[in-house]
């Protein structure tokens, strides 16, 4: 069981570029959900999922797209970063406990 | 808005002492209570889950507790060691929200051996 997993670990993006972040999990976990960490501000939800093929939008969703084509697939896009996009991003996924596990995130720079 | 915060920010303990760590939140009206540990540069892992139900929830040297009607929850950590010097997060899910989960900034622990 490999859990939560996320791709990429580290990247640097340009202002304006594009990227998505793929989060995988083998749990057979309902939920899943995009969060992100800044100093000060703590762990903010950014989108989650309740389920195969949809999505719904947390407490900071702008700038972000996401889809979950596959249940065990949730991605993230940024369709133009922005500097204040740089944050730690973490994914996460629960079953109907609601129980969270957490993959070990993405460092994402945006100069 | 639901809103949880932990005191303090920040604690140093010599090793073997025994630590409570602290958790408020503003809702009572939760579904859940869970306890992360985060070390540097890493994930979050899950430490305990408390149902709204349940009055505390024990794993090894740790043992939380929830007390829903005042908004309080504290994490127990008997016989401290440097291995455990993290950060710790609580985070509620509430019964409007469903599963999504509304994070303290956590409490960073440091144990000097």
């Amino acid at each position: 069981n490999a859990g939560v997993t996320q791709t990429p670990k580290f990247r640097v993006l340009k202002t304006g570029q594009s990227m998505t972040l793929l989060c995988a999990q083998d749990m057979n976990h309902e939920y899943m959900y995009w969060y992100r960490q800044d100093p000060g501000m703590g762990l903010r939800l950014i989108h989650y999922s309740v389920g195969e093929g949809t999505t719904a939008k947390g407490e900071v969703p702008d700038g972000y797209n996401v889809s979950r084509l596959k249940k065990q697939n949730f991605l993230l896009g940024l369709e133009s970063a922005a500097p204040s996009q740089t944050s730690v991003y973490f994914c996460a996924s629960g079953d109907k406990s609601y129980e969270q596990y957490f993959g070990p995130g993405t460092r994402l720079t945006v100069t | 808005k639901q809103e949880v915060t932990q005191i303090p920010a920040a604690l140093s303990v010599p090793e073997g002492e025994n630590l409570v760590l602290n958790c408020s939140f503003t809702d009572s009206a939760i579904y859940n209570l869970q306890w992360f540990r985060q070390d540097p540069g890493k994930g979050l892992t899950s430490l305990l889950l408390i149902q709204s139900s349940q009055r505390e929830q024990t794993s090894g040297r740790l043992n939380a507790s929830l007390d829903k009607s005042s908004g309080r929850s504290t994490l127990y950590i008997a016989a401290s060691q440097p291995g455990d010097s993290a950060t710790y997060l609580c985070a509620v899910s509430g019964s409007t929200s469903g599963s999504r989960l509304t994070f303290g900034e956590g409490t960073q622990l440091t144990v000097n051996p």
